[in-house]
This record gives structure tokens, sequence and C-alpha cells, in this order.
């Protein structure tokens, strides 16, 4: 079966922390994606990369960073936290243009 | 810009009754469509996806979609719908070419008894 882990399913943090996401997949795909989804908005596109150490901006990265050291391996980085970025937040990976699969979700606030 | 369109942000029907939900999409080039849904705290689930071949596909949980090019829609349907359906739905769509996906806004499904 395949599996998209993320780290922690809830998370609480202060303004001004530095925040790490993680998500793991184990169906060896080449890209992987992160979204925030907040209510009205549907999903939003953080980051992607399609490859390790290859990643591109989507529509909203301004905040935010991302590392791919390993190909299994995607971290979404709040240098300095804010409280707009209370949001869940949705990891995916795809091979190709197939359909995505997606991790259960990090419901995020910050305080 | 490259745009997918959910009209209904929610959508209220009774249990053992038909369900339409609509998307359409911005014209590009041969797009690839999905419709996810995504029950309440959880990650999206595909439902079903349309790459190419017959318009009409079908899916898990008795839904299925059909593909009409001409109108640039990809609605989601299923002939009964059953309280356990009761999610938020989004259509996706990506295009050859690109390593991107776009998510409509997604409506939410209330079921009654």
């Amino acid at each position: 079966d395949v599996k998209v882990t993320q780290s922690s399913r809830y998370l609480v943090k202060r303004t001004g922390e530095k925040v790490f996401l993680e998500c793991v997949q184990d169906m060896d795909h080449e890209n992987m994606f992160w979204y925030r989804q907040d209510p009205g908005l549907g999903l939003r596109l953080i980051y992607f990369s399609y490859d390790v150490k290859m990643k591109e901006k989507g529509d909203i990265p301004e905040g935010y960073s991302v590392s791919r050291e390993k190909k299994e391996r995607f971290s979404l980085i709040l240098e300095s936290a804010s409280t707009n970025q209370t949001s869940m937040y949705l990891c995916a990976s795809t091979q190709g243009q197939m359909e995505q699969y997606f991790g259960p979700g990090t419901r995020l606030t910050v305080t | 810009a490259q745009s997918v369109t959910q009209p209904d942000i929610h959508i209220t029907v009774s249990e053992g009754a038909s369900l339409e939900l609509r998307c359409n999409y911005s014209y590009g080039a041969t797009p690839y469509l999905f419709w996810y849904v995504q029950s309440p705290g959880q990650g999206l689930q595909l439902l079903l996806k349309y790459f190419s071949g017959d318009t009409l596909v079908q899916g898990i949980k008795g839904f299925e979609a059909e593909f009409k090019r001409s109108q640039s829609s990809f609605n989601l349907r299923k002939p009964s719908v059953h309280w356990s359906d009761a999610a938020e739905y989004f259509c996706a769509v990506a295009w050859t070419g690109g390593f991107k996906t776009i998510f409509g806004a997604g409506t939410r499904l209330f079921v009654k008894a």
C-alpha cells in the first residue's frame, strides 16, 4: 500500500519560531509538493521538487523554504513563523503527471 | 493563466438522491483531469481520473465523471448518494509538459437524512 507520511498531525508554535514540517513517501516518486489549504481557497502550491536538491517556487512561496536531500523526503521550513501561516499543510507526491498521493496533513497553529 | 473553477462552494442533497458536482477549467493543451475527495481531518484521496479515451470514466465509491472538451468541463456524478459521501470534493487539472496540478477551491457536500 502506497504511503505518504507527515511528521505531525497537529502542531502549535509561537510567532517567530522556526518550524520544520517533514514529508516522506515510499513510492520512489520523482515529484513532491507542499500545499497549504485554507477554507474557500482550496489548495495553494507553496513549493515543489522534481528531483533531489531541485526545487521550484509555487504560487505562494513567501515566508517558506524547502529542502530535498533524499528522494523520499521533502521538508517545508517556516523560517520565522507568523500568525498568517496558521493553516493546514498537505504534502503530496507523484510520478510524472499521474495522480498525486497525499499525506494526512499537518494542522499548524501559530500563536 | 490556467485555472480550475468549481462554481458551487457547498451543496446539500438528500440521501438516495443523485449528485452532480461541476468543474470547469481554462483552455489549454491536453488536460489530465482528476477528482479527489477529502473527508474531515484527512488528506485527499483520488476518486477518478481522465487521461484519454472514453470520456465517461468510472471511479471508486460509485462515482463517475464525464469529460466534455467543447465545454471545458469535467463534472462528477453519483446516481444515489450515501451519508458517508459527505466530504469536500476537489477537481484538479494538469496540463501536458508541466509539473503542476491546479486545484479548484472545492465543493463541500452535505447529505441530509
